[in-house]
């Protein structure tokens, strides 16, 4: 139990381009998703909250008009990355917190295998 | 906010001995601490986790301590195989809020 899906696992795109990225509980419902980024040799960095029905808090520094986040059901939100340039290539991983009587605890996350995007 | 740190940042052990990762964390009210391991191009997998009503938790061969007086937990590793070759985060945060991770310490487990 407690899976979580990102599709695809590998975009390479070119620069200007948007690219969108699915994250999706798979066997239980994500009162709250999470979207981070990786770069190499890093910790994961939390860009933004999102909560289902409701606007994505993003982090500081985190431009929302740049990072789309939808969060349209309890199984499924996307991460839009608009415009995209080289900068932004990194390592995309979503998570999803169950809701209250879920899969997991009260704080317990877990997380997509992640989406490496390349931008050229 | 919370801050976490986490050390080493690399381990290397010999298979069959113990490895430990130690992290302390700033926020007093944190009450949620897990584990997760990291393999190569993949995402974070919850290995194991304590909340702070206890002061140990154990899984086979992994163990998480908690001291909250100190404000640090440790991940414990017993009899390391190569699989247990990875990336390790601790994290911490308050009930409901957002998890704040430590650098990560990569383990590397010498057959």
């Amino acid at each position: 139990g407690a899976v979580v899906s990102q599709h695809p696992s590998r975009v390479i795109c070119k620069s200007g381009t948007s690219v969108k990225i699915e994250c999706r509980s798979l066997d239980f419902q994500a009162t709250t998703m999470f979207w981070y980024r990786q770069f190499p040799k890093q910790s994961l960095m939390l860009m933004a909250t999102s909560n289902e029905g409701s606007k994505a808090t993003y982090e500081q520094g985190v431009e929302k008009d740049k990072f789309l986040i939808n969060h349209a059901s309890l199984t499924l939100s996307t991460l839009t990355v608009t415009s995209a340039h080289p900068e932004d290539s990194s390592f995309y991983i979503c998570s999803a917190r169950p809701g209250s009587g879920g899969a997991g605890g009260y704080n317990e996350q877990f997380f997509g295998p992640g989406t490496r995007l390349t931008v050229l | 906010g919370e801050n976490v740190e986490q050390h080493p940042s690399t381990l290397s052990v010999q298979e069959g001995d113990s490895a430990v990762i130690k992290c302390t964390y700033s926020d007093s009210a944190s009450n949620y601490f897990p584990w997760y391991k990291q393999e190569l191009g993949k995402g974070p997998q919850l290995i194991i986790d304590i909340r702070s009503n206890v002061g140990e938790k154990k899984d086979q061969r992994i163990a998480v301590t908690l001291n909250k007086t100190a404000k640090h937990f440790s991940l414990h590793i017993t009899e390391t195989q190569p699989e247990d070759s990875a990336v390790y985060f601790c994290a911490a945060s308050r009930l409901g809020n957002k998890l704040s991770f430590g650098a990560g310490t990569t383990v590397t487990v010498r057959a």
